[in-house]
């Protein structure tokens, strides 16, 4: 089955720790993106990256960080700067860089207190 | 900057009806559009893209238009079904921008 899998599913973690995300895809798909939602807002993007070993900030990347060391995987990490953790956070893949249908993973729900 | 804006935020209508979905975008220098479906605590499920150069596509009872020109897409859904309920978003990637602008999606419920 090809698709994109994030896990956990729902993570809960202590305010002033650091939290890794994880994001696979089996797809082949050259482009990975993490994308943050929040209740009333449009999906806000976070980090994304074209090719292995490079990424790109994308509108909201304070507080968070990621990497590209393999094709198939991008994790991200959210860090104790991170001021509004709390949210919905899902994976997307595409083909190529610009102008390709994205497909998303199940999202990951974090939960700081 | 791109801004993309979905009206209305909810909708309900009774099963069986034919319907549509509205998304207006401000800048029409646009590669493509994008309609995808959510489904509560879910991630989203890809429904249609169109390129920029496509007045329409079509999957099954979804029909997407597409004109640039206005800043407009609209999301067509026939005969209805229960099962169709779920948050429909729409996205465009703008020229000279490599990512997705979205709007904050219309609330399907399809009424028994």
């Amino acid at each position: 089955d090809g698709g994109i899998t994030q896990s956990p599913k729902y993570l809960f973690r202590k305010e002033g720790q650091n939290v890794t995300l994880s994001c696979e895809q089996n797809l082949n798909h050259d482009a990975m993106y993490w994308y943050r939602q929040d209740p009333g807002q449009g999906l806000r993007l976070i980090y994304y990256s074209q090719i292995v070993n490079d990424f790109q900030k994308g509108d909201i990347a304070e507080g968070y960080s990621v990497s590209r060391e393999k094709k198939e995987s991008f994790p991200l990490t959210v860090t104790s700067a991170q001021k509004n953790p709390t949210a919905f956070y899902l994976c997307a893949s595409s083909m190529g860089r610009v102008a390709y249908e994205q497909y998303f993973g199940p999202g990951t729900r974090l939960t700081v207190t | 900057k791109q801004e993309v804006t979905q009206i209305p935020a909810a909708l309900s209508v009774p099963e069986g009806e034919n319907l549509v979905l509205n998304c207006s975008f401000t800048d029409s220098a646009i590669y493509n559009l994008q309609w995808f479906r959510q489904d509560p605590g879910k991630g989203l499920t890809s429904l249609l893209l169109i390129q920029s150069s496509q007045r329409e596509q079509t999957s099954g009872r979804l029909n997407a238009s597409l004109d640039k020109s206005s800043g407009r897409s609209t999301l067509y859904i026939a005969a209805s079904q229960p099962g169709d309920s779920a948050t429909y978003l729409c996205a465009v990637t703008a020229f000279g921008n490599e990512k997705l602008t979205f709007g904050t999606g219309t609330r399907l419920t399809i009424i028994p």
